[in-house]
């Protein structure tokens, strides 16, 4: 069965910039959707279709999909963006999420 | 505006059956591409996807939950029930439902089942 490998986590400073990387067998052939959830909230969405952003996300969250990895990267972070992330696809015709990466802001 | 909301026992007893009940707005499961997931995450755990229910009651399930899982739809009521049978205090867990677009969004707030005798 296809597995998502995420680091579980990631350590950045304020200003500094956070890539948070979903990795997959050929996971660039997939879209892939991104998901934060701050702690004792639901997920909300971040980045669809590799590298596309809901209204209200701010530009400084991207996304980029190539070969056998995706990454999400938070730039100027902030004290607001820790938190887990979350990446998901579609595989045949079912939903997978990967393992989760704790971003935590120094 | 999308907003969803899940309700259901916060208790149940292992053996027994779980039904939860997505109640949702801003969106119409009557219409062509609109679906409702079902998402759940134990306590700190990552998020586990159950199944979904799409507009033409096309159903699928997660295939290692499959023969435990029914999703229904009440498009009339804008409800989706899931029921999870033989619950077990593995199954503890925050149980969300989603709108499904392409992806989840938006989430309702999850609601805490936990399984205890």
């Amino acid at each position: 069965s296809y597995v998502l490998t995420q680091p579980p986590s990631v350590s950045v400073a304020p200003g500094q910039t956070a890539r948070i990387t979903c990795g997959g067998n050929k996971i660039g052939s997939k879209s892939v959707h991104w998901y934060q959830q701050k702690p004792g909230q639901a997920p909300v969405l971040v980045v669809h279709d590799d590298s596309d952003r809901p209204s209200g996300i701010p530009e400084r969250v991207s996304g980029s999909n190539s070969w056998n990895t995706a990454t999400l990267t938070i730039s100027r972070v902030e004290a607001g963006d820790e938190a887990d992330y979350y990446c998901q696809v579609w595989d045949n015709g079912g939903a997978l999420f990967g393992t989760g990466t704790r971003v935590t802001v120094l | 505006q999308i907003t969803l909301k899940e309700s259901g026992p916060t208790l149940v007893k292992p053996t027994q059956t779980l039904t939860l009940t997505c109640v949702f707005s801003g969106f119409s499961l009557s219409t062509a591409g609109a679906g409702v997931a079902w998402i759940r995450q134990p306590p700190g755990k990552a998020l586990e996807w159950l199944g979904l229910i799409y507009w033409d009651d096309d159903k699928i399930y997660s295939p290692s939950l499959k023969s435990r899982l029914t999703i229904t739809k009440d498009t009339s009521k804008n409800q989706v029930v899931l029921s999870m049978t033989n619950m077990d205090p593995v199954d503890t867990a925050t149980y969300y439902c989603a709108h499904v677009g392409g992806w989840f969004d938006p989430w309702g707030q999850g609601t805490l089942v936990t399984v205890s005798s």
